[in-house]
């Protein structure tokens, strides 16, 4: 099984300030994903990261992937009132070729004006 | 193009009943995948069918079960209902299976009384 950790739970920033959420996980995954869910929503599929030092970069969001150190990173630039969500990341098992995901406990966004 | 689409979208149903959720993949895509979500437990992994075969399992009881047609539709069934199964049950669809984006549907919200 592969545990995912996520941190911070909850984050509260300012409009303009820049944050990194650090997703941690346990043994080694081949892939990695985070996704966004606003309340009462569906995930927002955002990034997915196959490979060792792949950086992936969308608006004010960039995710990183290094694999050695079983971690991946989602900065969030100048952030703006749109970016109040929560975010997920999960990992998949190496060797397995499915789709099953352990997700991450997600952390709470919430941008201040 | 169309996304993936759950239905019934809100469900109340009595201890001890069953139930059946429906899940319609983006067309082409035929893994389809289970999870559920509580405020509790997070996300949690509860299948996986690729080609009408479960390639993929969680760690549910036997009450969770599932299928998937030739059409790549999948229904979830949960008999015997207990108040812990009110949850959000989310399916994600991809197109081959490893590496692929996952892309989610709106959500089934059960409710068990």
């Amino acid at each position: 099984e592969l545990k995912v950790e996520q941190n911070p739970l909850f984050l509260s920033m300012q409009e303009g300030k820049n944050y990194t959420i650090y997703c941690n996980y346990s043994t080694t995954s081949d892939r990695l994903y985070w996704y966004r869910q606003d309340p009462g929503k569906s995930l927002e599929s955002l990034f997915v990261l196959l490979s060792n030092g792949a950086v992936k970069q969308e608006g004010r969001l960039m995710a990183s992937l290094d694999t050695k150190a079983r971690l991946s990173t989602l900065h969030i630039t100048a952030a703006v009132h749109d970016l109040s969500a929560t975010y997920f990341c999960a990992g998949g098992l190496t060797p397995n070729t499915g789709n099953q995901f352990y997700f991450g406990t997600g952390t709470s966004l919430t941008v201040i004006p | 193009k169309a996304g993936v689409t759950q239905t019934p979208r809100y469900l109340i149903k009595t201890r001890g009943q069953q139930v059946t959720l429906s899940c319609s993949p983006i067309s082409g895509h035929r893994s389809v995948s289970w999870y559920q979500q509580t405020p509790g437990q997070g996300l949690q992994f509860l299948f996986e069918y690729f080609s009408e075969t479960q390639r993929n399992k969680g760690n549910f009881p036997g009450r969770f079960s599932g299928r998937q047609f030739s059409n790549s539709r999948s229904e979830m069934n949960v008999s015997t209902l207990e108040l812990g199964d009110s949850a959000l049950y989310l399916c994600a669809s991809s197109s081959t299976g490893w590496g692929t984006e996952a892309f989610f549907g709106q959500g089934t919200r059960l409710t068990v009384v």
